[in-house]
């Protein structure tokens, strides 16, 4: 059962263009969302979040939109660089009792961004 | 300063053989989480450690165990491994618990034959 999913294996974007990169999720206990970065032979970098509090968050070039009636977030990047050429990870957070939380991640989307 | 780091980089073990990798984390943090990452899927959260005690733990068989040292550094043992447990293991860290703005090392890679 898969809680958070990125359908997109793989997004090709022209330098300059935006980049949408979108997540869905099931579970509606999810309160705080997640996204990573990861250059091949590196960890995940942390990239941008939000709280579901929230319905967007901006850091610069990237801005993180919510929908949570429709249990949906989306990453924009803009402008596309190529080095922003990486796997995207969607992540998300819901306290599971007894004091303990879960992180649940997508299987990430591939982005190519052709100079 | 350095970031998070992990030994070994790669791994060779036989089925039911025991491994254990290590984990120091990044310069004034405090809790570790370990993931493995199964080719073509996300990282999947093992467990974290905070005051050297596991305070979350994922959806892994007790076969998955680990410690964290005064220092705050990390171990994640495996016993009785399968083929299964191939996979590029991650380690997370952090300042306090939870998950947020955490650094990952480089992972090590855990080929199980």
């Amino acid at each position: 059962d898969q809680q958070v999913k990125q359908n997109s294996p793989s997004l090709s974007v022209q330098e300059g263009r935006i980049s949408i990169l979108n997540c869905d999720y099931t579970n509606s206990m999810f309160d705080y969302f997640l996204w990573y970065k990861k250059y091949p032979a590196e960890g995940p970098t942390f990239l941008i979040s939000i709280s579901s509090i929230k319905d967007k968050n901006e850091d610069g070039r990237f801005t993180v939109f919510l929908n949570k009636s429709a249990k949906h977030l989306s990453l924009h990047i803009v402008p596309s660089q190529p080095g922003d050429s990486a796997v995207y990870f969607c992540a998300a957070t819901a306290y599971s009792g007894a004091g303990s939380y879960q992180l649940t991640f997508g299987k990430g989307t591939k982005l190519s961004v052709i100079p | 300063d350095a970031g998070v780091t992990q030994s070994p980089t790669h791994l060779i073990k036989t089925r039911g053989q025991q491994v254990t990798l290590r984990c120091s984390p990044k310069s004034g943090h405090d809790t570790v989480s370990w993931y493995q990452q199964a080719l073509g899927q996300g990282p999947q959260f093992i467990f974290q450690y905070y005051e050297e005690e596991e305070r979350q733990r994922g959806n892994f068989p007790d076969r998955f165990s680990g410690h964290q040292f005064p220092n705050y550094s990390s171990e994640l043992n495996v016993n009785a491994l399968l083929l299964g447990d191939s996979a590029l293991y991650l380690c997370a860290s952090s300042l306090g618990q939870g998950f947020h703005e955490q650094y990952f090392g480089p992972g090590t890679r855990l080929t199980v034959t």
